[in-house]
């Protein structure tokens, strides 16, 4: 069965200041790993796809990379509306279903 | 692009009543559509998965015919809750890709009550 595991669960973090969330996971046959950011209420939104280990995708402040055991997003400097829970998923195999992590829940502190 | 839309996006009704959502691809063609349910501060939980012109594929321990699935058409898939209860009051999201295995794209989600 296939797996992902998120951490932290939690972080909080000054405004500008660097960290990264992990993704761990165990799949038979990875085919993508996708990051989503979740705000409050609402539904989650595409940031990355990842689909081989050693591929890496920016976009403004964050950075995707993929090992093949785990992915990091790396977020540099970040502002309060960075905030929200960051989502990753696998598929894998001959499956389009997505497995999902349990989040991270980030929080940027002005 | 790649924006899917739902509706409503809240939703309070009687026990017993059926609600229906819609689910649209509004700039893009999806072939599947997926309906997630989400608890509060917990992960997605797959539902089903539609193909267009093809019956859902329910995940187990979903009831096939209190979740109602239809995907008529390349942009619209709609979910009726039937004869719903308190228990089912819930966040309701779902997602559209253009392929079965491709991207998957989340609408903005629909938070059902049921009184």
């Amino acid at each position: 069965e296939d797996q992902v595991t998120q951490s932290p669960e939690a972080l909080r973090l000054q405004e500008g200041e660097s960290s990264s969330l992990n993704c761990s996971y165990t799949v038979s046959g990875l085919r993508g790993l996708f990051w989503y950011r979740q705000d409050p209420g609402k539904g989650p939104e595409f940031l990355f796809t990842l689909y081989s280990a050693g591929e890496e995708k920016e976009k403004e402040r964050l950075k995707a990379t993929l090992t093949k055991k785990e992915s990091f997003l790396h977020i540099t400097a970040p502002k309060p509306e960075d905030s929200a829970t960051y989502l990753c998923a696998v598929q894998a195999g001959g499956n389009e279903k997505l497995t999902f992590g349990t989040g991270t829940r980030l929080t940027i502190i002005p | 692009g790649a924006v899917v839309s739902q509706h409503p996006s809240r939703v309070i009704c009687k026990s017993g009543t059926s609600v229906k959502i819609e689910c649209r691809s509004l700039d893009f063609q999806a072939t599947t559509m997926f309906w997630y349910r989400q608890f509060p501060k917990k992960s997605l939980m797959l539902m089903a998965t539609s193909n267009e012109g093809s019956k859902a594929t329910y995940e187990q321990g979903v009831e096939k015919d209190k979740f109602l699935i239809n995907h008529a058409s390349l942009t619209l898939s709609t979910l009726t809750v039937t004869s719903a209860h308190p228990e089912d009051s819930s966040f309701y999201i779902c997602s559209a890709s253009r392929t079965p295995k491709e991207t998957q794209y989340f609408g903005p989600g629909t938070r059902l009550l049921v009184l």
